[in-house]
C-alpha cells in the first residue's frame, strides 16, 4: 500500500532533549516535507528536500534540521526542543505535485 | 514572499445549502491548486485540484474554479452534508515545482 508513515504518532518531551521524528514513503517520490500544524495558523512548511541530499529551508525553520540520506526517508531533528515546538507535525511526500500527508505526530514541550 | 489567503475561517451553513471558499495566490507562476480536506484527528487528503490550463473542474458535488487573471479559486460544494463537516485547505505551486503553499484554513460546519 502506498502510504507516508511518521514516527512516533505521539511524544510528550521535557525543554532541551533532543529528539528525532521519523518520516518514510514507499512511493518513490523525490519531493520530501515537513509542515507544522497550530490552530488559527494553517500548515506551515518547516524545511522541504527536492531530492537526496537537496534540502532546504521553509517558513518557519527555526529550531528544527532535517536530512535526506536516502529517497524514502525524510527524518525531522529538534536538537534542543522548546515549548514553543509544541504542535502536530505532519510529513508529506509527491511527485508532480499531488501531496501525501503521514498521519501526523502530536509533540508535547513541557 | 508568496502567499496564499483564504477565506472565510469558518463558515456554517444548513444541509444541503451550498458553501463556497475562496482563495487568492500572489505567484504568477502558480500553476497547480488542490484542495485539501481534513477531518477532526486526522490528516489532509486531497479531494479536488485544478492546473492552470483548466477554468473549472467538478467531481460530483464539489467543484473548483480558477481565475488566473485575477489570480484566484473557489471551492463550491454543493447540497452539503454533514460529513463534508471539516477543515478545507487551498494551497496553490511554488512556480513550477512541488513546493506548496497553504491557506490558512476555512473551518466548515454543516448543520443537520
Amino acid at each position: 500500500e502506498a502510504q507516508v508513515t511518521q514516527n512516533p504518532r505521539y511524544l510528550i518531551t521535557v525543554t532541551g532533549k533532543k529528539l528525532t521524528v521519523t518520516c518514510s514513503q514507499n512511493m518513490n517520490h523525490e519531493y520530501m516535507s515537513w509542515y507544522r500544524q497550530d490552530p488559527g495558523l494553517g500548515l506551515r512548511q518547516i524545511y522541504y528536500s527536492m531530492n537526496v541530499e537537496v534540502t532546504d529551508k521553509g517558513d518557519v525553520p527555526e529550531g528544527y534540521k532535517v536530512s535526506r540520506k536516502e529517497k524514502r526517508n525524510f527524518p525531522l531533528i529538534l536538537e534542543s526542543p522548546s515549548p514553543n515546538q509544541t504542535s502536530l507535525y505532519f510529513c508529506a511526500s509527491s511527485n508532480s505535485y499531488e501531496q501525501y500527508f503521514g498521519p501526523g505526530t502530536r509533540l508535547t514541550v513541557t | 514572499g508568496e502567499n496564499v489567503e483564504q477565506h472565510p475561517s469558518t463558515l456554517s451553513v444548513q444541509e444541503g445549502d451550498s458553501a463556497v471558499i475562496k482563495c487568492t495566490y500572489s505567484d504568477s507562476a502558480s500553476n497547480y491548486f488542490p484542495w485539501y480536506k481534513q477531518e477532526l484527528g486526522k490528516r489532509p487528503q486531497l479531494i479536488i485540484d485544478i492546473r492552470s490550463n483548466v477554468g473549472e473542474k467538478k467531481d460530483q458535488r464539489i467543484a473548483v474554479t480558477l481565475n488566473k487573471t485575477a489570480k484566484h479559486f473557489s471551492l463550491h460544494i454543493t447540497e452539503t452534508q454533514p460529513e463534508d463537516s471539516a477543515v478545507y485547505f487551498c494551497a496553490a505551486s511554488f512556480y513550477n515545482t512541488d513546493k506548496l503553499i497553504f491557506g490558512t484554513g476555512t473551518r466548515l460546519q454543516v448543520f443537520p
